[in-house]
């Protein structure tokens, strides 16, 4: 149980177009989502986390008009990147985790953008 | 402010070797602290946890940490090394409430024949 997918697992976009990633928590219900990004050889940092129903909280320095987050259902999330250009190119992984808590997050197998 | 340093970038054992991956957290209360493994282009997966009690935690793959208070550590240990653990490893930790993550910069394993 507890499986976290991601769609789609590879694109190729044109910059100035925007891309939309999807994050699905596929046999429970979640809660809380969490959206990272991470640059080769590098750790994950934490973009932004966001709860069902309510707004995306962002990281200090992540562009919230740039990076649209929205989390319709206890299921997904999805994250939005606008007018993309090419320094936005990485992986992005998404992780949910279920209600209650303390729990652990379950992590997606992740998104490779890349912006032309 | 919560962090994670793990000191080693690269390590190289030979396989069937022992290994121990070294992580220290600063946090001012007890923290909950994670391993999780990484294969190249793939997202990551809980080796194992702590949370409370027992200092000696067992995950999967036959890997164990311990939480050593005094020295602010977590290190990961396996007895016996498979060339199928290859990859990146991440230490984390997490605050109260859960709410957020903070990964180390992670160490990669190599394992040679």
């Amino acid at each position: 149980g507890a499986v976290v997918s991601q769609h789609p697992s590879w694109v190729i976009c044109k910059s100035g177009t925007s891309v939309k990633i999807e994050c699905r928590s596929l046999d429970f219900q979640a809660t809380t989502m969490f959206w990272y990004r991470q640059f080769p050889k590098q750790s994950l940092m934490l973009m932004a986390t966001s709860n069902e129903g309510s707004k995306a909280t962002y990281e200090q320095g992540v562009e919230k008009d740039k990076f649209l987050i929205n989390h319709a259902s206890l299921t997904l999330s999805t994250l939005t990147v606008t007018s993309a250009h090419p320094e936005d190119s990485s992986f992005y992984i998404c992780s949910a985790s279920r209600a209650g808590g303390p729990g652990e997050q379950y992590f997606g197998p992740g998104t490779r953008l890349t912006v032309t | 402010a919560q962090s994670v340093t793990q000191p080693d970038i690269h390590i190289t054992v030979s396989e069937g070797a022992s290994l121990e991956l070294r992580c220290n957290y600063s946090y001012g209360a007890t923290p909950y602290l994670f391993w999780y493994v990484q294969s190249p282009g793939q997202g990551l997966q809980l080796l194992l946890k702590y949370f409370s009690g027992d200092t000696l935690v067992q995950g999967i793959k036959g890997f164990e940490a311990e939480f050593k208070r005094s020295q602010s550590s977590f290190n990961l240990r396996k007895p016996s090394v498979h060339w199928s653990d290859a990859a990146e490893y991440f230490c984390a930790v997490a605050s109260g409430g859960y709410q957020k993550v903070t990964f180390g910069t992670g160490t990669k394993l190599q394992v040679i024949p």
